[in-house]
């Protein structure tokens, strides 16, 4: 089973919302990662997680919060967005630490639109 | 600076047809590299990946090819069929780097 799962699958929220992406997998996978994927452009890495302690922040607006509450679950917290962050919010999983060439398996991703 | 990268941005197919998806890399210390389907709506996919000891490797219906000389890489897919209409994303990862590098997609549509 290489599954990631997502939810919500569709968020709309206004720029004085503050709400939270969830991700989880059970395959046993240490390191976590959070992407952003704009229309027809490749997925942008935002976080990684690596055995459940943040290990890489790609330079993200602090309105991004990531959250990592056991191995495996993978939160992502917003406040205060803008419209520009509107995007697919997709996580991704893989076996080993962050510098492994493990395959990084991907959720189905959050739809998010900011209002 | 060092990129992966596709060399067409789309791609129509005929059905039945075989299909092939290039992607240049300028790294020669990438050392994996991985194929991903995205569709519409949907998280990329896992497809094939390939290490830098091989030059080939099949799947069901898919082939990948490494050429370290040109720093190649294609994605052949064998009689194309509708469902295979989707984004097509290569990606490479160094050792002892930590980001999977993303190439700008090919998108592939299958023509009835």
């Amino acid at each position: 089973d290489t599954e990631v799962t997502q939810t919500p699958k569709h968020l709309v929220m206004g720029m004085t919302n503050k709400k939270s992406l969830k991700c989880e997998q059970h395959m046993g996978h240490r390191a976590m990662y959070w992407y952003k994927q704009k229309a027809k452009k490749p997925p942008e890495l935002m976080f990684v997680y690596s055995y459940e302690k943040l290990s890489i922040n790609e330079s993200v607006p602090s309105r991004f919060s990531p959250e990592c509450p056991n191995s495996s679950l993978l939160n992502l917290h917003l406040h205060a967005l803008q419209p520009e962050d509107s995007a697919l919010y997709l996580c991704a999983s893989s076996q080993g630490g962050i510098t492994s060439t493990d395959t990084q398996y991907f959720g189905p991703g959050t739809r998010l639109t900011v209002l | 600076g060092e990129s992966v990268g596709l060399h067409l941005p789309t791609l129509s197919v005929q059905e039945g047809d075989n299909s092939i998806i290039n992607c240049a890399y300028s790294n020669s210390a990438s050392d994996y590299f991985i194929w991903y389907k995205q569709e519409s709506g949907k998280g990329p996919q896992f497809i094939i990946d390939i290490r830098s000891n091989m030059d080939k490797r099949q799947g069901q219906r898919v082939t990948v090819l490494l050429n370290k000389t040109v720093k190649h890489l294609s994605l052949q897919i064998a009689a194309t069929q509708p469902g295979d209409s989707a984004v097509y994303f290569c990606a490479e990862k160094r050792s002892n780097d930590y980001k999977l590098s993303f190439g700008a997609g090919t998108t592939v549509t299958v023509r009835a």
